[in-house]
């Protein structure tokens, strides 16, 4: 079954510091995908980063970096000198084949982060 | 296109009534879903589509829900006899694929309140 844990409940940052949001996946299928959302203050989901299962390489866009580790089911995010603009809640998300076709994607609970000026 | 919509942004219904809520997808996205946040959560699957055809419902629904997405295009998500228990964020995304699985695109919600 899926399953996507945010252990993190709250984080709290001073701005300028590097911070590191985990996340563990559980699944059965060789074939899934992993994304990251952000949910800021002001509520809409933004779609972040999505990995497919073959692809561990780590990604870097600007000051964001992911590392998927398939052999500990993670996929942690790192937010590189942060700033009060990145106070929000991150959400980590599996997708899996469905035998009806399509995905269904879970998410988990969220870690909010707090970065203070 | 300026996204994925959903009408109305706010609802508040008495104990038992029935309220629908609406989602325009982005008009190339082929595949809509429905999630409902309550605070301090994640979102929570409740049902897709793929075109026209809903794929999945989530076991967690009850038969008080239901979901359309007539010819393809936007969906209607209906709750007959509220309970307070449906007080949440409904949210609405759509991504576009018929192969592999995609980022969403989310709406700005729906907020119910059930009295």
């Amino acid at each position: 079954a899926q399953k996507v844990t945010q252990a993190q409940t709250e984080i709290s940052v001073v701005e300028k510091e590097d911070v590191t949001l985990d996340c563990v996946y559980e699944t059965r299928d060789t074939t899934y995908y992993l994304f990251w959302y952000k949910q800021p203050p002001s509520g809409e989901l933004v779609f972040l980063i999505r990995r497919n299962s073959f692809d561990e390489q780590n990604e870097i866009s600007g000051r964001y970096s992911w590392n998927f580790q398939k052999s500990t089911s993670s996929f942690n995010f790192t937010i590189t000198a942060s700033q009060v603009v990145d106070s929000a809640v991150y959400f980590c998300a599996l997708s899996e084949a469905r035998g009806t076709g399509g995905f269904k994607t879970i998410f988990g609970a969220g870690t909010r982060l707090f970065v203070k000026a | 296109d300026t996204g994925v919509s959903q009408d109305p942004r706010h609802k508040i219904t008495k104990r038992g009534q029935n309220v629908t809520f609406r989602c325009d997808p982005i008009s190339e996205h082929n595949r809509l879903y429905w999630y409902r946040q309550t605070l301090g959560q994640g979102p929570e699957f409740l049902t897709y589509f793929q075109n026209e055809a809903q794929l999945e419902k989530s076991r967690l629904l009850s038969d008080r829900f239901s979901a359309e997405r007539p010819k393809g295009s936007f969906s209607t998500l209906e709750i007959q006899r509220t309970e307070q228990g449906d007080s949440a964020m409904y949210l609405c995304a759509s991504s576009p694929g018929l192969w592999g699985s995609y980022g969403y695109t989310f709406g700005s919600g729906t907020r119910l309140t059930v009295v």
